[in-house]
C-alpha cells in the first residue's frame, strides 16, 4: 500500500493562466501532505506542508498567493499555480505521510508544468 | 534545522558490482532515515528505510548501514543491474517525531551492462 496519485502528469499553459494539480492518497489517509519543486538534476525543494483541514505552512521564499494549497480531506490536496509565468515552469511533486506512522513520505509521480 | 550531505554526486558501476552511496546528517533524530529512488520524469519511490536504533537493514539487494555515533548512513546495492540506473536520494528526519524530511543532493547512478 501507500500509493499517491498525482494529476495531471504534464500540463502546458499560457502565461497568466492558473493551473491546478491534484494529489490523492489512494490507500491511506494522509494527515500531512507536502509539495515539492524539483529543477533538473537537483534535489527536492520543499515548498509547503499542509495538514488536513488547516492552512498550509509555506517555506521561506515561496509566495503563498501564487502557490495556493488546499488540503480539504485526508486523501486530497491541491496545488494551484495562479497567474503562471515562464519562471514557474518546473517539475512539481506531492507526497503524503500517514498519520501516526512516523515520517515516511510517499510520493506522487510528479507534474511537469510548462508555461509558454 | 537538519542538514544532510550526500556523496558521490555521480557513480558509474559495472553490472554485477556493488554501488555504495553515503550520507551524513547533522542533528540527532529518532525517526526513520529513508532512501528514495527516482527515475527521469517520475516521482521518488521509497526504496528502504531504517530507524537509528538499528545498525543495518537488508531488503533483497539493497542494504542500509547506519552509524549513529558518526551520524552517517549508507546505501549498498549488491549485484547492481542496468535497471538500477537512477538517481538516489537519502533523507534524514528532523528532531521531532513525524517531522519533515531533509533530502540529500542526490546521486546519479549508472550501471553499465
Amino acid at each position: 500500500g501507500a500509493v499517491v496519485s498525482q494529476h495531471p502528469s504534464r500540463v502546458i499553459c499560457k502565461s497568466g493562466t492558473s493551473v491546478k494539480i491534484e494529489c490523492r492518497s489512494l490507500d491511506f489517509q494522509a494527515t500531512t501532505m507536502f509539495w515539492y519543486r524539483q529543477f533538473p538534476k537537483q534535489s527536492l525543494m520543499l515548498m509547503a506542508t499542509s495538514n488536513e483541514g488547516s492552512k498550509a505552512t509555506y517555506e521561506q521564499g515561496v509566495e503563498k498567493d501564487k502557490f495556493l494549497i488546499n488540503h480539504a480531506s485526508l486523501t486530497l490536496s491541491t496545488l494551484t499555480v495562479t497567474s503562471a509565468h515562464p519562471e514557474d515552469s518546473s517539475f512539481y511533486i506531492c507526497s503524503g505521510k500517514r498519520g501516526g506512522r512516523g515520517n515516511i513520505q510517499y510520493f506522487g509521480a510528479g507534474t511537469r508544468l510548462s508555461v509558454l | 534545522q537538519q542538514q544532510v550531505k550526500q556523496s558521490p554526486q555521480s557513480l558509474i558501476v559495472q553490472k554485477g558490482g556493488i554501488s555504495i552511496i553515503n550520507c551524513a546528517y547533522e542533528n540527532t533524530a529518532f525517526d526513520y532515515f529513508p532512501w528514495y529512488q527516482q527515475f527521469p520524469g517520475k516521482g521518488p519511490a521509497l526504496l528502504i528505510a531504517i530507524r537509528p536504533d538499528v545498525s543495518e537493514k537488508k531488503e533483497g539487494r539493497f542494504t542500509i548501514s547506519f552509524n549513529k555515533s558518526a551520524k552517517q548512513f549508507s546505501l549498498h546495492i549488491m549485484d547492481s543491474q542496468p535497471g538500477d540506473s537512477a538517481t538516489y536520494f537519502c533523507a534524514a528526519p528532523g528532531e521531532t517525531s513525524g517531522s519533515r524530511l531533509t533530502f540529500g543532493e542526490g546521486t546519479q547512478l549508472t550501471v553499465n551492462p
